[in-house]
């Protein structure tokens, strides 16, 4: 069965204060591993999608990064409105289009 | 700039009345997906059409739950009869072979 973890459950930083939050997944085949985010009160928002060991995305101050059995989102100088619940998700070969997401880490920005 | 958008945003029902939620998908995706979210489960998928036919609906309490895809413009879950453990927030999200763009949710209270 796939399944996602994702470490820290709540973050809390500094404005500016670089950090990271983890997805660690166990996937049979991995076909994609995917990063939303979701502000309170809506739905999650697609920021990446990553394929393979190795590939980095960019976004504005986050950056997703992918090994063989985690990934990571780097956040850097992050600014209030980076607060919000970032989502993993991880799409198997043998679950067709299924997503199987992990609990989310709550990250807040102080000003 | 093409939505999901979901009816109604919020419902209150008392136990055993019957609940409808609609999805509209953007138009061109073809796969249709219906989750619900809670506290303490968070994200689960109930299941997912592709071209409006059923694939998956194995996360759905048969029991009481039903999803149909009139049209590929409407999407409905049905919960009947509801009961209080229901009461989460629902949401609807399309897409073509990977990404899924989510709607705004249904917020769902069962008393």
């Amino acid at each position: 069965e796939d399944q996602v973890t994702q470490s820290p459950e709540a973050l809390r930083l500094q404005e500016g204060e670089s950090s990271s939050l983890n997805c660690s997944y166990t996937v049979s085949g991995l076909r994609g591993l995917f990063w939303y985010r979701q502000d309170p009160g809506k739905g999650p928002e697609f920021l990446f999608t990553l394929y393979s060991a190795g590939e980095e995305k960019e976004k504005e101050r986050l950056k997703a990064t992918l090994t063989k059995k985690e990934s990571f989102l780097h956040i850097t100088a992050p600014k209030p409105e980076d607060s919000a619940t970032y989502l993993c998700a991880v799409q198997g070969i043998q679950g067709a289009q299924k997503l199987v997401f992990g609990q989310g880490t709550r990250l807040t920005i102080n000003p | 700039d093409a939505r999901v958008t979901q009816t109604p945003r919020h419902k209150v029902t008392e136990m055993g009345q019957e609940v409808t939620m609609r999805c509209q998908p953007i138009l061109g995706h073809n796969t249709v997906f219906w989750y619900r979210q809670t506290m303490m489960q968070g994200l689960e998928l109930l299941a997912y059409f592709r071209n409006r036919a059923p694939l998956d609906d194995s996360g759905m309490p048969k029991d009481r739950f039903s999803a149909e895809m009139p049209d590929a413009t409407l999407a409905t879950l049905k919960i009947q009869p509801s009961e209080p453990r229901d009461s989460a927030v629902y949401f609807c999200a399309s897409g073509g072979d990977s990404e899924q763009f989510f709607g705004p949710g249904t917020r769902l209270t069962v008393l």
